[in-house]
């Protein structure tokens, strides 16, 4: 069974840093891209990032929201994908979920999600 | 950016109803879109890519039309367990971006 597990999230201040973590099973994870896309309480998608695979040298993009502040790397040894939040805004509490990408298609599947609260 | 806006917001129908969700691409993107659905407390799941190809698994009811900067996500009969919110997305460029959303619910 394809799957993806995030973890990490949790409640953090304004200005801090969080890392999540995201583990695949049941595909060769190494193949892919992998994106992270979040949804604000009540609110719609948002795409955070993505990162590709080595044939194309790890590049990463980012949302202009996040770009500067946010890092997603990625460990094909261990089948993980990670989210790297610096400089945390209010603005930034969301769920956050890893989803694999594939090029101009779609992102299927994707993990349960994880909560990332910013509050003093 | 490329921003999608999808209409209605909101739609209320019956079960049984055949419903037409539509998102419009503020330039062309080709057939680079994908359309998800989202029940509550739930992740998104693909429903459809490249505008009309059905993802494994989903009921043919479902089917997407459209190229270019119009699309169309239509349900030929709906089910009890497709209400929901429906997102349209397009993969045609950085940055990705998803449409506002359709909440599909129970007349």
């Amino acid at each position: 069974e394809v799957q993806l597990v995030e973890s990490g999230g949790g409640l953090v201040q304004p200005g801090g840093s969080l890392r999540l973590s995201c583990t695949a099973s049941g595909f060769t994870f190494s193949d892919h891209y992998m994106d992270w896309v979040r949804q604000a309480p009540g609110k719609g998608l948002e795409w955070v990032g993505r990162i590709k695979n080595k044939a194309v040298t790890y590049t990463t993009e980012y949302a202009t929201s996040v770009k500067g502040r946010f890092t997603i790397s990625r460990d094909d040894s261990s089948n993980s994908l990670y989210l790297q939040m610096n400089s945390l805004r209010t603005e930034d509490t969301a769920i956050y979920y890893c989803t694999r990408g594939v090029v101009r298609t779609g992102f299927d599947p994707w993990g349960q999600g994880t909560l990332v609260t910013v509050s003093s | 950016d490329i921003q999608l806006t999808q209409s209605p917001s909101f739609l209320s129908a019956s079960v049984g109803d055949r419903v037409t969700i539509t998102c419009r691409a503020s330039q062309g993107i080709s057939s680079y879109l994908a359309w998800y659905q989202q029940e509550p407390g739930k992740a998104p799941k693909l429903l459809i890519y490249a505008a009309s190809t059905l993802q494994s698994g989903v009921p043919s009811r479902f089917s997407g039309s459209g190229s270019g900067t119009e699309f169309t996500l239509t349900i030929s009969s709906l089910q009890p367990e497709d209400f929901a919110t429906y997102y349209c997305q397009h993969l045609n460029s950085y940055p990705i971006t998803f449409g506002q959303g359709t909440r599909l619910e129970i007349k």
